[in-house]
Parts: C-alpha cells; structure tokens; sequence
C-alpha cells in the first residue's frame, strides 16, 4: 500500500466551480499535511498545510483533514484557468515529507 | 520569506561525467535539506536527507556512491550524480527545512537534468 494516494485525474471542472480534490495516506501517526500545487517544469509551490481535524480555510482554498478516516481535501472555489496544475498531497512521516503521486486538474473556460 | 535557491536551473552533459547541484537557504539555517527527483508524469521521489555537518540518509533503492551528497553548512547542499547516464535524466529539486520555524519546507526551482 503506497504510503500517500490520490487520484491521478485529469479532474476537468469548468470557471466558476468547485474543484475537489482528494488524499489518502496509510501512517495513523502522521501529524501534518500538505497541499502543493505544480505547474508543468516547474518546482512545488505550497497552498496550505493542515495539522488539526477539521476544516481550513484560505482565499479560495479549503482544506479538510479527517484523521479517523486518514483523510485530507482540498476544495478551490471559483476555479479559474489558471488553476490548472498537478495538485500534490504531502505528509510528513518521521521528519520528511513523502508525496502523493499528484491529482492533475484542468480548469476549462 | 524562506528562499532556497537551487542552480543550475538546467544542465546537460555527457554519460559519464559528473554533475553537481547546489542548493542554498538564503534567508534562515537549514538543518535538514532534502533531495527529490521527478521523473515525468510522476511524483516526487525523496532520494535522501542530509543534515548539516553529518551524512545523508538516503532512501531504499538509492545508490549513495552514485548520488553523493555534501552538507558542510547550514545554508548550502550539494547533490553530486556522478558517472551520469541517460536513465538519470531527471527533474531535481531540493527542500530546505526552516529551524526556526521547525515547520516550513521550502523548495528550490529544480534542476532539469539530461544526459546525453
């Protein structure tokens, strides 16, 4: 079982709704949580972290993390083109932080 | 902010030479920095940690002798792929973790590396 799990996509959403995008990971013991988004040839940037059950909120951005079902969400509302990118899920496990295998959205017009 | 600055952005060279890769913290003490590597359509791989003043540990199925890496201060890590092959022909970043904070990754820009 791989340590961090997403679904590779595409998700396709078009302007305006709400994209939801989904992580899993096997280690109970895990404390926090990431959402970084990658654009093609470019390096990870960070959106959010989460450390505490419950919901997270920045911008358009919501981040959901259920520890019982070793569960974390991100939503982005009022998705823009410019959204569209590789959405990486991260956990740090014993001082690192292993990856998601990354869930690509596309935003369409 | 956090900065880390990761050159070169880009390198091609020949299989069978070597390459180094450094990453800086430029603003705040990294001590642990980290090295990835993305092959396409795929995800990060931690290859290993290495933590100021003491040697990386690298993860399973990563060759220490072919991947070396140096940590000799607090702001600057090297990642030297030595003996170059095309099959290393990867995007490489690095990540510096912020001691202050105890919290922050911060990653550089990554390498494209292609070995020809």
């Amino acid at each position: 079982q791989k340590e961090v799990e997403q679904n590779s996509g595409p998700l396709s959403v078009p302007e305006g709704a709400i994209a939801s995008l989904n992580c899993t990971y096997s280690d109970r013991g895990s404390q926090s949580f990431f959402w970084y988004r990658q654009y093609s040839g470019k390096s990870p940037e960070l959106i959010m972290s989460i450390y505490s059950n419950g919901d997270k909120e920045d911008g358009r951005f919501t981040a959901q993390l259920n520890k019982a079902s070793q569960y974390v969400s991100l939503l982005i509302r009022d998705s823009q083109p410019s959204d569209s990118a590789t959405y990486l899920c991260a956990v740090e496990n014993t001082d690192k932080l292993i990856f998601g295998t990354g869930t690509r959205l596309q935003v369409f017009p | 902010g956090a900065v880390v600055s990761q050159h070169p952005s880009w390198v091609i060279c020949k299989s069978g030479t070597s390459v180094k890769i450094e990453c800086r913290s430029l603003d705040f003490q990294a001590t642990t920095m980290f090295w990835y590597r993305q092959f396409p359509k795929q995800s990060l791989m931690l290859m290993a940690t290495s933590n100021e003043g003491s040697k990386a540990t690298y993860e399973q199925g990563v060759e220490k002798d072919k991947f070396l890496i140096n940590h000799a201060s607090l702001t600057l890590s090297t990642l030297t792929v030595t003996s170059a092959h095309p099959e290393d022909s990867s995007f490489y970043i690095c990540s510096a973790r912020d001691s202050r904070s105890g919290w922050g990754y911060t990653f550089g820009s990554g390498t494209r590396l292609t070995v020809v």
